[in-house]
């Protein structure tokens, strides 16, 4: 079992107050790394794919950098709305492989 | 557009019962998985399928059952329920190219199960 972890678990962030967190993976076999948006009741959204080291991508208010090399990517977003309150999964992909495998995920809360 | 479709969005089984989770896509995917969230561990994976008349075992493949006889449809089977696999669950698909794990995932609104 491949070990992807997320941190922090969560996060309070303040409306307007800009904030980033981490997923760390395995740096051998790397072939993909993936960040998606997740709110309760609602289906996980892609944000990101992400393969090449190095790589930075961005939507919206939301950026993301990833070092395949030492194996951990970031998660930035910039100036906080109360809609950007999700839980936020990145996952790993293996290369010559077929499976996902995901971090447990950063729960951000932003407060008006 | 339809997307991922799951079905039931909540079901309540008793121990040792036995149903089967639903999922279509309409995207023409090859690739078609099923998740089980929990809370803290984000999401395991239970089966998935590279094609049609193909599937194999995830991390957590104890208990279920997939079979996948169209392109468009991957139901989950719960053989005999029990506590444990009261979870929520999320059926998703991707375009397959190589390995798969390079293209983006499409998520269904996910599966409220609770067994008593």
């Amino acid at each position: 079992i491949l070990n992807v972890e997320q941190s922090p678990q969560s996060l309070h962030v303040q409306e307007g107050d800009s904030t980033n967190f981490t997923c760390s993976f395995p740096s051998s076999n790397f072939y993909a790394l993936h960040w998606y948006r997740w709110e309760t009741a609602k289906s996980p959204e892609a944000l990101f794919v992400m393969t090449l080291n190095g790589d930075e991508k961005k939507k919206g208010r939301i950026s993301a950098t990833l070092n395949t090399k030492e194996g951990y990517s970031y998660l930035y977003i910039k100036g906080s709305q109360p809609e950007d309150s999700a839980t936020y999964l990145c996952a790993f992909g293996e290369a010559a492989g077929n499976k996902l495998t995901f971090g447990g995920g950063t729960r951000v809360l932003v407060k008006p | 557009n339809a997307g991922v479709t799951q079905t039931p969005k909540f079901q309540v089984l008793k121990t040792g019962q036995s149903m089967t989770l639903q999922c279509a896509q309409d995207m023409n995917h090859e690739y078609m998985s099923w998740y089980r969230q929990d809370p803290g561990m984000g999401l395991r994976l239970i089966h998935y399928s590279v094609g049609a008349g193909i599937t194999d075992q995830g991390e957590v493949p104890n208990g279920y059952n997939v079979s996948r006889s169209t392109t468009e449809d991957f139901p989950l089977r719960l053989l005999s329920a029990a506590p444990s696999q009261t979870s929520v669950y999320f059926c998703a698909s991707s375009y397959r190219t190589g390995t798969g794990v390079g293209n983006t995932i499409y998520f269904g609104e996910g599966s409220w199960l609770t067994v008593v």
